[in-house]
């Protein structure tokens, strides 16, 4: 079965420091990856998203940028924190023919400081 | 910009009651998700449902997708407090293979 992992759960970070979350996921190849970030108790917004290795795109303009150096590995870095970077990360994967079904990683609570 | 809104924002219920909350959008969507979510932790997919006029039941959850394949709606009956969480609606369109997510509704079943 597939699962997925981030890391870490929760990051408290003083602003101007550099920034990197990881996402892994296990049991599929090739998926379709995701960034989102969320507000409390809000909808997600995408930020970045893969098709495949080496293959970003991303949704706004912003501070952060993503990588995907192996198949099924997404990093999300930022070089200097901004306040407005504080939030809550979603990693997920997707599944179906038209990349539909989205399976989430259990979020980084980042703080920024 | 395809915008879902969701409604209401925040529905707070004793056990027992029945509840719906709504999903509405002024695009056509090729498929549309439901997802639950409690805090701390990553939404989890509770369906998919792809066909205008489509009903889909999951327990005390039905879901039925808009005629038009705009709009959609969560009925749950007899709500508990596990029920409780954030209640997410995601449009997708085939051809730009991402999720348009709306803003949720918070959902608190009182004991």
């Amino acid at each position: 079965s597939q699962t997925i992992h981030q890391w870490p759960a929760t990051l408290v970070q003083p602003v101007g420091s550099p920034l990197s979350l990881e996402c892994t996921v296990e049991g599929t190849s090739n998926p379709n990856l995701y960034w989102y970030r969320q507000a409390a108790g809000r909808g997600l917004q995408l930020l970045f998203y893969s098709v495949g290795i080496g293959q970003i795109s991303s949704e706004v303009p912003q501070n952060l940028s993503a990588s995907r150096p192996q198949d099924r590995q997404f990093i999300l870095s930022s070089k200097k924190l901004l306040l407005s970077d504080s939030g809550f990360y979603l990693c997920a994967w997707a599944l179906g023919t038209s990349r539909e079904k989205l399976f989430f990683g259990s979020g980084t609570q980042l703080s920024v400081l | 910009t395809q915008l879902l809104e969701q409604s209401p924002q925040f529905l707070s219920i004793q056990e027992g009651e029945n509840l719906t909350v709504y999903c509405n959008s002024s695009s056509v969507f090729s498929s549309l998700q439901w997802y639950r979510q409690e805090p701390g932790e990553g939404p989890v997919l509770l369906v998919t449902v792809v066909t205008g006029g489509e009903v889909k039941k999951l327990k005390r959850l039905t879901f039925q997708f808009g005629d038009a394949r705009k709009d959609s709606s969560l009925h749950i009956t007899a709500a508990q407090p596990g029920d409780t969480g954030l209640y997410l609606c995601a449009g997708v369109n085939t051809n730009a293979g991402k999720s348009t997510f709306g803003d949720g509704t918070t959902l608190t079943v009182k004991p």
